[in-house]
């Protein structure tokens, strides 16, 4: 089993609706990150999460919200979906408690589709 | 803010051949530095990562970079290219709690 798993993989979806995309991992670690991945952009952040009682805003975070609902999962909500939040969507995890280590554990990614 | 630039979004050589992709990055101080691998329909996974101790940083797979500071590069590098490295590769810089991916380059391996 993955370390770090997102569900769903795939989402096709109708401007509007609200859609979660959930991400569970086995790795034990404190800080989790949602990233979206565009053609050509690289990987932008999200939101991130130091520990279950932390959530912080990244770089992109007008129109998502997250939820640490325990130190494995973290959730990441579009309230009302719109077109140009299609993108591939990854958790990630990282270890350590001090100083960021940098090395990030990736889920599969979530495809999602607004139509 | 610290940044980083990949340059050419596609790079495109022959099974045996080296394999060079450049990035470069803006930091004021001298930053942590990765670089990252992505398989068709797969996550990102750590390549390598420099951490200001060598500054010539192996990976996995054969894969290699070297710190530059003073032309602010860290470019990856492999001898001989198999045509499993066909991938896309993401530089990435952090420093505090700040982390900034490039644009990524696409590799292809033509047999």
């Amino acid at each position: 089993d993955a370390d770090v798993t997102q569900t769903p993989r795939n989402r096709i979806t109708k401007t509007g609706k609200r859609i979660m995309l959930e991400c569970s991992q086995t790795k034990g670690h404190d800080r989790m990150y949602w990233y979206r991945q565009d053609p050509g952009l690289g990987l932008r952040l999200i939101y991130y999460s130091f520990d279950v009682k932390d959530i912080n805003k990244g770089e992109i975070s007008d129109g998502y919200s997250v939820s640490r609902q325990a130190q494995a999962k973290f959730s990441l909500s579009l309230e009302s979906a719109i077109p140009n939040q299609t993108a591939l969507y990854f958790c990630a995890t990282e270890g350590g408690s001090g100083s960021r280590t940098g090395e990030l554990f990736f889920g599969e990614g979530s495809r999602l589709t607004v139509l | 803010a610290q940044s980083v630039t990949q340059l050419g979004s596609h790079v495109s050589v022959s099974e045996g051949a080296l394999v060079l992709l450049r990035c470069n990055y803006s930091s004021s101080v001298p930053p942590y530095l990765f670089w990252y691998v992505q398989y068709p329909n797969q996550g990102l996974q750590l390549l390598l990562k420099y951490t200001s101790a060598a500054t010539l940083v192996k990976g996995i797979n054969g894969f290699e970079a070297e710190f530059k500071k003073s032309e602010t590069s860290f470019h990856l590098t492999k001898p001989s290219a198999h045509m499993s490295d066909a991938a896309e590769y993401f530089c990435a810089v952090s420093k505090g709690n700040d982390m900034r991916f490039g644009a990524g380059t696409r590799l292809t391996v033509k047999p």
